[in-house]
């Protein structure tokens, strides 16, 4: 069985760039949420995708994106970038779409804006 | 809204010592609690959850509506523990999609 991969794990970008994340979900699971760790923050929920559709969204600009591929891999985008966009970014998969479901974590993308 | 308070940002204990990490929520709903964990270089993941009413590595949790509290217990903590220590809940209905947490208590045991 293969777990939440993240890429890349580190990225530095300058103000006003647009990022691209990726993430690979655990094998069989349909649900990928995307959450933003600020350093001395606990993970903050941005967006959800359910079977390719977004199911969720937190409180985050427009300018934060995403989208889940059929093989349920996702991506976040982030246009505009900001320096307080810098942080790590959490990808975590779930086998279905319950209150109880375990989520599982990547190892996260470590972003700087510069 | 939904909200995690930890009001530990840090805690540290002598190993053999009892040690209880603190988690209130708010939440007008039923809520499912979580306890996550993060060692040191590792990735986060779950410790343990309410519902299961289980005991994992030695932790126990007691989720108390009344007090809106849900605080992770250990009776002889353990040097392997040093940890960051997240407490996370999922709202039931419309909005069981996503995980809130709180800002997590990092655990030092000390030997």
């Amino acid at each position: 069985e293969t777990g939440v991969t993240q890429s890349p794990t580190h990225l530095i970008k300058t103000r006003g760039q647009q990022v691209t994340l990726r993430c690979s979900s655990q094998s069989g699971h349909n649900t990928v949420s995307w959450y933003q760790q600020a350093l001395g923050q606990g993970p903050q929920f941005i967006f959800q995708y359910y079977r390719e559709e977004e199911n969720g969204r937190g409180n985050f600009p427009p300018r934060f994106s995403g989208l889940q591929f059929p093989n349920y891999s996702s991506e976040l985008n982030v246009n505009a970038l900001e320096l307080d966009d810098s942080a790590l970014y959490l990808c975590a998969s779930s086998l279905e779409l319950r209150a109880t479901t375990e989520a599982f974590f990547g190892q996260g993308t470590r972003l700087t804006v510069v | 809204a939904q909200r995690v308070t930890q009001p530990e940002k840090l805690l540290s204990v002598f190993k053999g010592a009892p040690v209880e990490l603190k988690c209130n929520y708010s939440y007008s709903g039923s809520p499912e609690l979580f306890w996550y964990v993060q060692y040191s270089r590792q990735r986060l993941q779950l410790l343990l959850r309410h519902i299961s009413r289980e005991s994992i590595k030695g932790f126990t949790a007691d989720l108390n509506k009344g007090e809106t509290s849900f605080h992770l217990k250990k009776p002889f903590a353990q040097e392997e523990d040093s940890a960051m220590y997240y407490c996370a809940l999922k709202g039931s209905g419309g909005s069981n999609y996503k995980l809130t947490f709180g800002k997590g208590t990092l655990l030092t045991v000390n030997p």
